[in-house]
């Protein structure tokens, strides 16, 4: 199974700024997603993260508030721009685990904004 | 649009009794999977069932597929507080390789 580190596990940003989230795989991946949990919640799927190529959105998200940069097949970012309390959740980036459709999950990132 | 639904969204149970969730999805699916997350944790890959009517167990708990395969469910035999945590099922969506998570159903056990 892959290995996932996310950073920051956790912050508390000020209204207006913007954080960006790391990801890491100890391995190539073809695939790689980015979610958002808030709490008592499901995950939701913000986006895919395409290697070579913009990120795929999902309805309700835009690449101007949530821009995702995929450098290569083990690495990718997320970025939650302009920062509102309503953007406080949990974000996680998981991957495929090759050709069986299962995702393996990084540690998650919390994020609070006051 | 597609969709997978779980229930019930929170069972609260006495050590030792048993547990199941019931995951239904509006399409077939080729196959469905569970997650579990426990507390402050990340969702993690429990097992993945394929074939129509298949039922797979590990330890206490037990999974089924239906034979439509739109339907599963979890199965816990006399839970144990090591059980707690919130347990997903997912299918894949029809385009691409992302899935479509159930709400989840939040297990807790009273010792």
């Amino acid at each position: 199974s892959a290995v996932i580190s996310q950073k920051p596990s956790r912050d508390i940003c000020q209204r207006g700024t913007s954080l960006t989230i790391q990801c890491q795989v100890d391995s190539q991946v073809t695939m790689m997603f980015w979610y958002r949990q808030q709490p008592g919640q499901s995950l939701t799927l913000i986006a895919t993260a395409n290697q070579g190529s913009e990120a795929t959105y999902e309805s309700g998200f835009v690449i101007d508030k949530f821009p995702i940069s995929r450098p290569n097949l083990t690495f990718s970012t997320l970025t939650v721009s302009n920062m509102s309390p309503e953007d406080s959740s949990i974000y996680l980036c998981s991957v495929d685990a090759g050709s069986t459709d299962t995702q393996y999950f990084g540690p998650g990132t919390r994020l609070t904004v006051l | 649009g597609q969709q997978v639904m779980q229930i019930p969204q929170y069972q609260h149970v006495q050590e030792g009794e048993d547990f199941t969730t019931y995951c239904n999805s509006s399409t077939t699916l080729s196959n469905i999977q569970w997650y579990k997350q426990r507390p402050g944790g990340h969702p993690v890959f429990l097992i993945q069932l394929v074939k129509s009517g298949e039922v797979k167990k590990q330890k206490r708990l037990t999974f089924q597929f239906g034979e439509a395969k739109k339907n599963s469910s979890l199965h816990i035999t006399a839970t144990q507080t090591t059980d707690v945590g919130t347990y997903f099922c997912a299918g894949p969506h029809n385009q691409g390789g992302k899935l479509i998570f159930g709400q989840g159903t939040e297990l807790s056990v009273k010792p």
